[in-house]
């Protein structure tokens, strides 16, 4: 089955500074990659995802960015604040009989600090 | 319009005892999903359906585990003789049709004393 590894697992910058969450994908097939964002006690939150179609999406300060050869996509935040503190997690679906199915990665903990 | 709704937001049981996790999807939303979060992990699939249902239900991890989703709207996860091993966030969530984005609700704080 698919395996989605993530990294780092924590992330610590400052506001105003960019930051970088990077996943790589096990499974070929996987056709769709999106990105959530989860704060405490509550539940993910869908903040960007993109297709195998597009190598790369834009929505103001993030963008998502995918390589199908080499199976990894990364998640761009620019200008930060500390409001964007919490846990991101990237996750991969294929098509056939894995469609709907997520697979998630082991997320990052994003601290800005102001 | 209202998200994906779950109650209870926290249950606490027993040992060996039976519960209930109920899921309200977005309204229209034909495909439906669960997943199990354990602590400073990524959420894990358990099962999908599409309409009434369980087109995938590879995630499950035991014979205690089972959901239903009758009328294609309201789902039920059911979980017996529950072990403390099963304590974790259960999240569902909705997606207009199978392989859409999906909507995730607030989850259910399953504790197992």
């Amino acid at each position: 089955g698919e395996n989605v590894e993530q990294h780092p697992s924590t992330l610590s910058v400052q506001e105003g500074d960019s930051a970088v969450i990077k996943c790589t994908y096990s499974d070929s097939a996987s056709n769709y990659f999106p990105w959530y964002k989860q704060e405490l006690g509550k539940g993910p939150q869908l903040i960007i995802d993109i297709r195998s179609n597009v190598g790369e999406k834009k929505d103001q300060r993030i963008a998502v960015t995918l390589n199908k050869t080499a199976k990894h996509f990364s998640l761009h935040i620019t200008e930060t604040q500390p409001e964007d503190s919490a846990v991101y997690f990237c996750a991969a679906s294929a098509g056939g009989t894995s469609y709907g199915k997520l697979t998630f990665g082991q997320g990052t903990i994003l601290t800005v600090h102001p | 319009g209202a998200g994906v709704s779950q109650t209870p937001s926290n249950k606490v049981t027993e040992k060996g005892k039976y519960v209930e996790l109920r899921c309200d999807p977005i309204s229209g939303h034909t495909a439906l999903y669960w997943y199990r979060q354990s602590l400073g992990q990524g959420p894990e699939f358990l099962i999908y359906f599409q309409g009434t249902g369980a087109a995938d239900d590879s995630g499950l991890p035991n014979d205690r585990f089972f959901a239903v989703r009758p009328e294609g709207s309201v789902s039920t996860l059911k979980i017996q003789r529950t072990e403390r091993g099963d304590s974790a966030v259960y999240l569902c969530a909705s997606s207009r049709e199978g392989g859409d984005t999906q909507y995730f609700g607030p989850g259910t704080r399953l504790t197992v004393l």
